[in-house]
């Protein structure tokens, strides 16, 4: 069974840089089809923030691409993301999700539980 | 950017059935997924490919997809199936392509 599993500082202050971990258990993040980020703000939907098909291509949401990058570390079985400059607006739970086996739409089979940023000074 | 509409909420009484709509445009031209998320948990995911269930989520789950709607039925609601219900597109109309959610429907079972 897959397990992800986001880990992050929980508090920031405007315009530090956010940077949040998924560790993935019971499969290889090598062999996943993609990875993605999404994010709840608080009473909120869910958001797309990115994707990443582990060594060939990363996909950002427009509203975020000039701060975002996502990233995959096959020799400690981590999705990464990393937002520079944040601002209120970014507080919310950030999740990790994953696509393991093929499929036409698009869709995230795993998710992990989420984990909670809040941008305050 | 492709925007998916979703009601903010729906209400179905146990053993009943609850239908949650998805409106897009040419979303049928599209293929759909659906998650269910309960409060404090992961999200789960119950439909995928417009039709298609994971293992594991139970046959009251279906849904269909034409023209500028897709919809989310459950069948024979349970109080256990209380929960957000957020529809999820990729869009490869654009340059990249896009992964977008709807607003959510919040399942209330009265």
């Amino acid at each position: 069974q897959v397990h992800l599993q986001e880990s992050g500082p929980g508090l920031l202050k405007p315009s530090e840089t956010l940077s949040l971990t998924c560790d993935v258990s019971g499969y290889s993040v090598a062999s996943g089809y993609y990875w993605g980020w999404i994010r709840q703000p608080p009473g909120k939907g869910l958001e797309w923030i990115g994707s990443i098909f582990p060594g060939l291509s990363t996909y950002h949401n427009a509203s975020l691409k000039n701060r975002l990058s996502i990233s995959v570390d096959t020799s400690k079985n981590q999705v990464s993301l990393r937002l520079t400059s944040v601002t209120a607006t970014d507080t919310a739970l950030y999740y990790c999700a994953s696509r393991t086996t093929l499929v036409n739409g698009g869709s995230f089979d795993f998710w992990g539980r989420g984990t909670l940023v809040i941008v305050s000074s | 950017s492709y925007v998916l509409t979703q009601p903010p909420s729906v209400s179905a009484a146990p053993g009943q059935t609850a239908r949650f709509t998805c409106e897009g445009n040419s979303i049928g031209s599209l293929n759909v997924n659906w998650y269910q998320h309960r409060p404090g948990q992961a999200p789960v995911l119950v439909v995928y490919d417009d039709t298609a269930r994971p293992s594991g989520i139970p046959v009251r789950f279906s849904a269909s997809s034409s023209g500028d709607t897709a919809t989310l039925t459950i069948s024979r609601v349970e109080v256990g199936d209380e929960a957000d219900y957020y529809c999820q597109v990729r869009d490869r109309s654009g340059y990249d392509p896009d992964w977008v959610f709807g607003g959510g429907t919040k399942l209330t079972v009265v």
